[in-house]
């Protein structure tokens, strides 16, 4: 268990709807990133927030937006939603940024858009 | 910009067989170098780290050294085990973000 928490589990929703994902990093850490791992696209950085605020941005599409509470848990939202957004969204957390930090992953969420 | 870019799978051995994923990395500046596996069904699992040029990380028989002067992070294990069917990502840290491999997966047969 690598203490990252992901709600909920799986997804299935159909297109043009929006769902909301939620991340409860590990205690004490303050960088939550968000990453979506499709078969044909392997695992994509979509954005990294800390400590609230956002530090750096991927391939995230303008439909999908994300937020980092005070509490420190992390929501990504997407919306419209197209077929090709079924994935598994992953989010992971370190104490802090920058070159010696690993990031300790949840066991994501896997979104099926039908 | 900073990318890693991983041996292409699926790899399939038998078991007792020796395990070589190779990995390269462009990077601006001195990364932190990582192996992640990735279980069925599950997240992805730091397996071991090297933070500067020549460490060497190891966990669970996996090693991997950090070579700077060929921009490699081989992951290499002397003997596999069925258990350690699983995807594997090799992973660069700069700045302030994670650039990840493509994963390889590997499937260790008895």
């Amino acid at each position: 268990d690598s203490g990252v928490t992901q709600t909920p589990k799986h997804l299935i929703t159909a297109t043009g709807q929006r769902v909301t994902l939620r991340c409860s990093p590990r205690s004490g850490d303050l960088s939550v990133y968000w990453y979506q791992q499709s078969l044909d696209q392997g695992l994509q950085f979509l954005i990294q927030y800390y400590n609230g605020e956002e530090r750096a941005k991927g391939n995230i599409l303008e439909r999908f937006s994300a937020q980092q509470f005070p509490d420190l848990h992390s929501e990504l939202n997407l919306s419209s939603l197209e077929l090709g957004d079924s994935a598994l969204y992953f989010c992971a957390s370190s104490p802090t940024w920058g070159r010696n930090t690993e990031a300790f992953f949840g066991q994501g969420t896997r979104l099926t858009v039908v | 910009g900073d990318s890693v870019t991983q041996m292409e799978g699926p790899v399939t051995l038998s078991e007792e067989a020796f395990l070589t994923i190779n990995c390269t990395y462009t990077a601006t500046g001195y990364p932190s170098l990582f192996w992640y596996v990735q279980y069925p069904g599950e997240g992805l699992q730091l397996l071991l780290k090297a933070t500067k040029a020549d460490d060497k990380g190891s966990n669970k028989g996996f090693e991997a050294t950090y070579r700077k002067e060929t921009t490699s992070f081989h992951l290499e294990k002397g003997s596999v085990q069925v258990s350690d069917s699983a995807v594997y990502f090799c992973a660069l840290s700069s700045r302030n973000q994670f650039y990840f491999g493509t994963g390889t997966s590997l499937t260790v047969i008895p």
